[in-house]
């Protein structure tokens, strides 16, 4: 699976737009783009996936760049409870399993 | 849905004692996932099962660690003899292979401290 490089914190203001960026420049063509979230004490959590198409569902939009070699998170309003550590993955859906590969991820800080 | 349910939460136990994590997948889910936690970094992968098979246990220390799926349903990972080192959380996650999203299911995981 293709390495990810994250910023290892970021700040936000409540209520404004939290965009978290991910480069994955070996990313393969059929490797999928995968963001997952872990609140303080949780396990990780799914948020939202995608190929070459920008993604979006009711937490986040998923925004790939043209040539798949990074894309971007954003949460449209961030909220206080938004605080977490996010996992960017790259990986391919295989038939034997949909294993993740965890690097550092962003700790994301909601600030009133 | 009752999500990926883990036991205990907590667990602190002196070196070289063992210790057992239990772990019950989502219904139906038949890959399931042992990965350890240190403190500040990413999940690491231990063992995963497809189905009552070990598949990938690469990752999984096994002078000390151990793990089985009985029936391909609840899991059990045992650590004896523990070690300092060993301190970390350890999550179990779920899914469903063929579903569309890929999606893994995490539990709260388990929190070990070795003295």
């Amino acid at each position: 699976d293709a390495k990810t490089t994250q910023p290892t914190s970021m700040d936000c203001a409540e209520g404004r737009a939290a965009n978290l960026p991910c480069n994955h420049s070996t990313i393969s063509g059929n490797e999928y783009v995968y963001w997952y979230r872990q609140i303080h004490s949780q396990g990780p959590q799914y948020i939202i996936h995608g190929l070459k198409n920008n993604e979006t569902n009711e937490m986040a939009s998923l925004i790939i760049t043209e040539d798949r070699k990074s894309s971007t998170l954003i949460l449209p309003h961030a909220t206080l409870r938004d605080t977490a550590v996010y996992y960017c993955i790259v990986r391919v859906a295989t038939s034997a399993g949909n294993m993740l590969t965890f690097g550092g991820g962003t700790r994301l800080m909601v600030k009133p | 849905e009752a999500g990926v349910v883990q036991s205990p939460r907590y667990k602190i136990i002196e070196k070289k004692q063992p210790v057992a994590f239990w772990c019950n997948p989502i219904s139906g889910h038949n890959t399931l996932y042992w990965y350890r936690q240190n403190l500040g970094q990413g999940p690491e992968l231990l063992i995963r099962y497809e189905n009552e098979e070990a598949v990938d246990d690469s990752q999984l220390p096994k002078d000390r660690f151990s793990a089985e799926r009985l029936k391909g349903v609840d899991s059990t990972l045992k650590i004896q003899p523990a070690e300092l080192g060993d301190s970390a959380v350890y999550l179990c996650a779920s899914s469903l292979v063929g579903a569309v999203t890929g999606e893994l299911f995490f539990g709260e995981g388990s929190r070990l401290t070795v003295l």
